[in-house]
């Protein structure tokens, strides 16, 4: 079964407005967990990760959440962008193993 | 910045031929990948590769698949029959370290099996 998922598909955002990207995952072993930008015809572009001995992480413009207790991650986008407009993914690695697992993905659309 | 390079981007086959996806991970890179993502769908874990041999595979990649690292640069993935659901986007991925740290996809391989 599918470990990893997102609330909604597609986001369209206000250029300028905070991104909210939620993923909800199923496997309390999960210990590491990544955010991945994904632009049309490229591979996954790596935007920031997070282990699960902490909470809140933020790199530039963007924060991660992580909620153990109801199994939740997201990604924030502060003031959004143009060039931020792509798919979202959330994977998760459950820590005795070498493979990522993908949740399905949110395209975000930025609206000039 | 180091890229991995995948060649070709976009791989037109017969159904039932064979096919070679090539991959040229970054140089000081220790652990391969390859993972897949059909049309429209979420991105899936094949295999992966360490030490010349395979650390782990999913139930994707039955005897139909193999993986290779035929020198000390390119990590191939061959698929020995295609099939019409084999058409996907095909990504290698290189990491320094094991468990995911530091993860470099590359651009990918479109596969179209016709």
């Amino acid at each position: 079964g599918e470990s990893v998922g997102l609330h909604l598909p597609t986001l369209s955002v206000q250029e300028g407005d905070n991104s909210i990207i939620n993923c909800a995952y199923s496997n309390s072993a999960s210990d590491y967990f990544i955010w991945y930008k994904q632009e049309s015809g490229k591979g996954p572009q790596f935007i920031i990760d997070i282990r699960s001995n902490m909470d809140k992480r933020q790199g530039q413009r963007v924060t991660v959440l992580l909620n153990k207790t109801v199994k939740h991650l997201s990604l924030q986008i502060a003031a959004t962008q143009p060039g931020d407009s792509a798919v979202y993914f959330c994977a998760e690695n459950k820590g005795d193993d070498y493979k990522l697992s993908f949740g399905a993905g949110t395209t975000v659309t930025v609206r000039a | 910045e180091p890229e991995v390079t995948q060649t070709p981007s976009h791989q037109v086959t017969q159904m039932g031929q064979e096919v070679i996806l090539r991959c040229v991970p970054i140089s000081n890179h220790l652990y391969f990948y390859w993972y897949r993502q059909i049309l429209g769908q979420k991105v899936e874990f094949l295999v992966s590769f360490y030490n010349n041999e395979i650390s782990e595979k999913s139930e994707i990649f039955d005897d139909q698949f193999s993986v290779e690292r035929p020198d000390g640069s390119n990590f191939t993935l061959k698929i020995r029959s295609t099939k019409l659901e084999d058409s996907a986007m095909y990504f290698c991925a290189s990491s320094e370290v094991g468990r995911n740290y530091g993860y470099t996809f590359g651009s990918g391989t479109r596969l179209t099996v016709v």
